[in-house]
């Protein structure tokens, strides 16, 4: 079993829907929750940052994490087509230099 | 330069042949990963350096696969006797912030396919 699930999709929405996706692992170090958007032929990049449980907002994305069930969450509101993408769910435990666990991803489209 | 470049960004090869990967990160940041991405997977760990020493190795996934980095800057990963579940991208990220070093900003990655 993987230490970080995520389901593959893909998830297609219409433009405007919310766009809900989660994350769940199983290791409890992890402290720090990330999600990166990839873009086809792109390298990943940072959309939301989060240390330790509770939520975060940022433009129309909001960020939730509960450790007591070692679960995240990534709400995009008010989905454009330019949202169409990839987007990993990512975590460590913190150390410095401590490596990246990531999720396989979730493809998203957004139809117009 | 003004993001995390990879060179080159498509490599064909034949099995049993060596390959280098290139990586320059972003200018001054002290910390660079190497992760690769198999077709329809996430990203998995291979290796770390902060500065130019290693301490993390551990997910290179056998002794075909080795790395190093110069000057605290361009870093090379070389994969000897290339076999056909070589074929993935490879992703360099790199990062300035050795507390919150998990900001990582990655390049767009070099896609090799072993024939």
């Amino acid at each position: 079993q993987k230490e970080v699930e995520q389901d593959p999709g893909p998830l297609s929405v219409p433009e405007g829907a919310i766009v809900s996706l989660n994350c769940t692992y199983s290791n409890s170090a992890f402290q720090y929750f990330m999600w990166y958007r990839q873009y086809s032929r792109k390298g990943p990049e940072l959309l939301m940052y989060t240390y330790s449980s509770g939520n975060k907002e940022d433009g129309r994305f909001t960020a939730q994490v509960d450790k007591s069930s070692k679960y995240i969450s990534l709400f995009i509101r008010d989905s454009q087509p330019s949202d169409s993408a990839t987007y990993l769910c990512a975590m460590s435990a913190g150390a410095a230099g401590n490596k990246l666990t990531f999720g396989g991803g979730t493809r998203v489209l957004v139809k117009p | 330069g003004a993001g995390v470049s990879q060179s080159p960004s498509n490599k064909v090869t034949e099995k049993g042949k060596d390959v280098e990967l290139r990586c320059d990160p972003i200018s001054g940041h002290t910390a660079l990963y190497w992760y690769r991405q198999s077709l329809g997977q996430g990203l998995e760990f291979l290796i770390y350096f902060q500065g130019n020493s290693a301490p993390d190795k551990s997910g290179l996934p056998s002794d075909r696969f080795s790395a190093e980095r110069t000057g605290g800057s361009v870093s090379t990963l070389t994969i000897q006797r290339t076999q056909q579940e070589d074929s993935a991208v490879y992703l360099c990220a790199s990062s300035s912030d050795r507390v919150r070093h998990e900001k990582l900003f990655f390049g767009s990655g070099t896609q090799l396919s072993v024939l």
